[in-house]
């Protein structure tokens, strides 16, 4: 086990519902990453928090919204999502952004469909 | 254009053999680059990195391999184990770390017989 875990493992979704995803990592870190992976395309960042800040959101739409209420804890809010949103989204974290100084710890992921 | 991608998509081997999985960059301002794996149902993991100003970097039965002229890496496994069944894929740095701001590369499925 990396320290990163994550809940669901998996979820199925309509369209109009509101879910969220949880991630929480004991490892002490500082800064937390949302990820989607979807397939046959790249991983793609999509949020950064460092020390509950977000520091990155990388032109992601609002339907997904994310929270971090503290350096242990990411959440991602989902809200009328697309089938196209369908995807593995994984949470990472690392004591530092840097990723020549640190290296990040991914969780399992949930894997998300959107019907 | 800035992007990083793999030329085999698919890669099996014998338990025993060597592996080498290729990535190629087109961004010459990339000065670090990572090779992840990702087993089945888990998230990716560090494997190992080089920074541009070496050639090359060792790890435990793995290497990788810079070439910036072709602006291509490459990860070599060692005796090749069913355990290294996983997707793998490299990512480049062209932030200079100052702004965290990683490329992915697709991946390629490795597949050890035994």
């Amino acid at each position: 086990e990396t320290g990163v875990t994550q809940t669901p493992r998996h979820l199925v979704m309509g369209m109009t519902n509101k879910k969220s995803l949880k991630c929480e990592q004991h490892l002490g870190h500082n800064a937390m990453y949302w990820y989607k992976q979807s397939a046959k395309k790249p991983l793609e960042l999509m949020f950064v928090y460092n020390f509950k800040e977000q520091t990155e959101n990388n032109s992601v739409p609002s339907r997904f919204s994310p929270e971090c209420p503290n350096s242990s804890h990411l959440f991602l809010h989902l809200h009328t999502l697309q089938p196209e949103d369908s995807a593995l989204y994984l949470c990472a974290s690392s004591q530092d952004t840097n990723p020549r100084v640190d290296t990040q710890y991914f969780g399992p992921g949930t894997r998300l469909t959107v019907l | 254009g800035e992007s990083v991608g793999l030329h085999l998509p698919t890669l099996s081997v014998q338990e025993g053999d060597n592996s080498i999985i290729n990535c190629a960059y087109s961004n010459s301002a990339s000065d670090y680059f990572i090779w992840y794996k990702q087993e089945s149902g888990k998230g990716p993991q560090f494997i190992i990195d080089i920074r541009s100003n070496m050639d090359k970097r060792q790890g435990q039965r793995v290497t990788v391999l810079l070439n910036k002229t072709v602006k291509h890496l490459s990860l070599q496994i060692a005796a090749t184990q069913p355990g290294d069944s996983a997707v793998y894929f490299c990512a480049e740095d062209n932030s200079g770390g100052s702004n965290y701001k990683l490329t992915f590369g697709k991946g390629t499925l490795l597949t050890v017989n035994p």
